[in-house]
C-alpha cells in the first residue's frame, strides 16, 4: 500500500533552518510528483511547492523563493524540504503529498504523509 | 496569488444535499481543468474527494461531486452524513505554475 513517512516533530529558533524528509513506499517513487503543503495553527492550507521525483524540476510558491529548496533521494525513495531563515509565522504543520503526474503539477494529491509539526520559537 | 474564494461555513440536516462554492480567476479555476476539493477532519490529513474538476479517487463516495462554470467550481455532497461533517478546501493549479488554495469551508451536519 502507498505510504508517505515523513520525520518528526522540529523546534528551531528564528533564524534557524529545518529539513524534513519524506520517505515513500509502495509505488514506484520516479513516476510521480510531490507537494509539500503547510498549515498554521487554527488555518488553511498553503501550497510551498511542487518536485518531480522523475526529473527533479520543482515550481515553489512566490512568497518562499529563496528560502525553501526541495529535494529527492530516488535511491531511498525519500523527498527533502529545507526551509530557511525560520520565522515564528513558519510555525505549522508541513505535509507532503503525493501529485498523480512527474511531467507537471497537478495539484491532484492523493496520498498524505501523517504531517510533521514545526515550531519556531525564541 | 491570491487564494480561492470559499464560504466560510456552510450546514444541512442528514440526508439533504449541499453545494460549497470555489471561486477563482481567469488564471486559475477559469483557465484549467486541475481543481481539486479535499476533506480534512480535525487533527488529520487533508484526503483527496475530487480531481480534474469532477473525477473521484477510488474509494471516494459517488455522493461526492464537483463541476465548474467560469471561474467558479463547486462540491456537492448528496445524502449528507454525519460523518462528512468536517473542513473542505478546494485548490488549482495558475498560469503562474502554481498551486493556489481556497480558505476552506466549514462544513456541519445538523
Amino acid at each position: 500500500q502507498v505510504q508517505l513517512v515523513q520525520s518528526g516533530a522540529e523546534v528551531r529558533k528564528p533564524g534557524a533552518s529545518v529539513k524534513l524528509s519524506c520517505k515513500a513506499s509502495g509505488y514506484t517513487f520516479t513516476i510521480y510528483g510531490l507537494s509539500w503543503v503547510r498549515q498554521a495553527p487554527g488555518q488553511g492550507l498553503e501550497w510551498m511547492g511542487w518536485i518531480s521525483a522523475y526529473s527533479g524540476n520543482t515550481n515553489y510558491a512566490q512568497k518562499l523563493q529563496g528560502r525553501v529548496t526541495m529535494t529527492t533521494d530516488t535511491s531511498t525513495s525519500t523527498a527533502y524540504m529545507e526551509l530557511r531563515s525560520l520565522r515564528s509565522d513558519d510555525t505549522a504543520i508541513y505535509y507532503c503529498a503525493r501529485d498523480r503526474s512527474s511531467a507537471m503539477l497537478t495539484g491532484s494529491t492523493d496520498y498524505w504523509g501523517q504531517g510533521t509539526l514545526v515550531t519556531v520559537s525564541s | 496569488q491570491s487564494a480561492l474564494t470559499q464560504p466560510a461555513s456552510v450546514s444541512g440536516s442528514p440526508g439533504q444535499s449541499i453545494t460549497i462554492s470555489c471561486t477563482g480567476t481567469t488564471g486559475d479555476v477559469g483557465a484549467y481543468n486541475y481543481v481539486s476539493w479535499y476533506q480534512q477532519h480535525p487533527g488529520k490529513a487533508p484526503k483527496l474527494m475530487i480531481f480534474e474538476v469532477s473525477n473521484r479517487p477510488s474509494g471516494v463516495s459517488n455522493r461526492f461531486s464537483g463541476s465548474k462554470s467560469g471561474n467558479a467550481a463547486s462540491l456537492t455532497i448528496s445524502g449528507l452524513l454525519a460523518e462528512d461533517e468536517a473542513d473542505y478546501y478546494c485548490s488549482s493549479y495558475t498560469s503562474s505554475n502554481t498551486l493556489v488554495f481556497g480558505g476552506g469551508t466549514k462544513l456541519t451536519v445538523l
